[in-house]
Parts: structure tokens; sequence; C-alpha cells
């Protein structure tokens, strides 16, 4: 019964590669977001998704595209992976309300290894 | 813009030990706060949170109080444990804006 679900959980390629993370969740939630994590724990908003609609795009490399085909998916393409995308990818998800959101529950995180 | 600064760790601490890691915000609105906790190898787990002034968050023994005049929300326990051994993150999010702004995170490690 896990709210939010992402996969794979470890992911180890090769540069110039293009990969895929994928993100579910089974709250009812109708926002999702991806965050990275870096190598000192530091974690930043990548996107944002609202009833499938984007919200928030942060300064990432255009190299990396999300797709919302519902509003409980919320995927992650990489293309022509970099060293420097090595990280770990959290996917969440939050109710919208007027007043401001809920809060956000997280995924188990995607370790990515760019080698 | 908006901003979380968290005191540096790692904190050492013994078992049974008290513990109290700082978090101060920058915020154009009135943010709600909240504290998340990251165990080994584990995504974020709300810890406990606080929507508007004065009100206090707790939640298994841990305890933070949104401080509007001083712009804080410290997180405190009386009693650590092993168990606790994880990375704290302080986050808020702001009114109007739609995805939280972290601070750096606090590594706590209990020892027995």
């Amino acid at each position: 019964d896990t709210a939010v679900s992402q996969t794979p959980k470890y992911l180890v390629t090769q540069m110039g590669n293009d990969k895929s993370i994928k993100c579910e969740q089974n709250l009812g939630h109708d926002t999702m977001y991806w965050y990275k994590q870096d190598s000192k724990k530091f974690l930043k908003i990548m996107f944002s998704y609202n009833n499938k609609e984007l919200i928030i795009n942060e300064t990432v490399p255009n190299r990396f595209s999300p797709k919302s085909p519902d509003k409980a998916h919320l995927n992650l393409h990489i293309n022509s992976l970099e060293l420097g995308d090595s990280a770990v990818y959290f996917c969440a998800s939050s109710h919208h309300r007027d007043r401001g959101n809920t809060e956000a529950f997280f995924g188990q995180g995607t370790r990515l290894t760019v080698v | 813009g908006d901003s979380v600064t968290q005191m540096e760790g790692p904190v050492t601490l013994s078992e049974e030990a008290f513990l109290t890691i700082n978090c101060t915000y920058t915020a154009t609105g009135y943010p709600s706060l909240f504290w998340y906790v990251q165990y080994p190898g584990e995504g974020l787990q709300l810890l406990l949170k606080a929507t508007k002034a004065d009100d206090k968050g707790s939640n298994k023994g841990f305890e933070a109080t949104y401080r509007k005049e001083t712009t804080s929300f410290h997180l405190e326990k009386g009693s650590v444990q092993v168990s606790d051994s994880a990375v704290y993150f302080c986050a808020l999010l702001d009114t109007g804006r739609r995805a939280l702004t972290f601070g750096s995170g606090t590594r706590l490690q209990v020892q027995p």
C-alpha cells in the first residue's frame, strides 16, 4: 500500500544514455513533484505538476523532461546523461488548496549513478 | 526569495540526551513549517508541522514551535534514542508557492 512509489530504486548507466524514472501516487493528490538530492543531501525542487499542468520548472537543463499522463503519475525522462546528473531523485505528491498545499509525501527515491 | 537555514551537522549525542536542531527561515508570506526525517537509505517522512505562528507541532517525542518573532522552528526532543539517528530537514511552504523549500539537512548520530 505504498503511497508514493517510484521505480527503479537504483539506476546505473553510462554517460550519453537516455533513461526514465517512473512515479505513481495513490493518495488522490492533484500535485506531484520531482526533487533532486545531491551528494551533500541538499534537496531542490525541479518540477511540479498540478492536474497534469506544469506549475514549477526550476533552472533545470532541458535534457530533463517531466511527463504527466494523468494526475496519479509523473515520470522523469533524462536525455544524454552526464556525470553531474548522479544524484538521488525523489518524487512527491500533495494536495493543492487555495490557502496553501498540504504537506508533501515522498517516494523512496531513485539513486542514479552515471559512469 | 524563501530560504531555510539549519545548523550544520553532524550532531553526535549519547542515548537519552536532549536534542535541539536549530532552524530559521526567510519568507515573503505566511509560510507553513515542517520537519522531515530521512533514515538511511530511505525517502523523506514528515515528522511534524505547524501552519501558523505559535503553533506547536509534535510527533514521536519531537516538538517544534513556530516562532514568527524570531522566524524560527527549532526541533527538540527530551531523550533521544539510537533509532533517532537520521538526517533531519527543516522546510517551509510559502503562501502561493507550490513546492517546499528545504534547509541543508542536519545529520544526527545517537550513540548507545
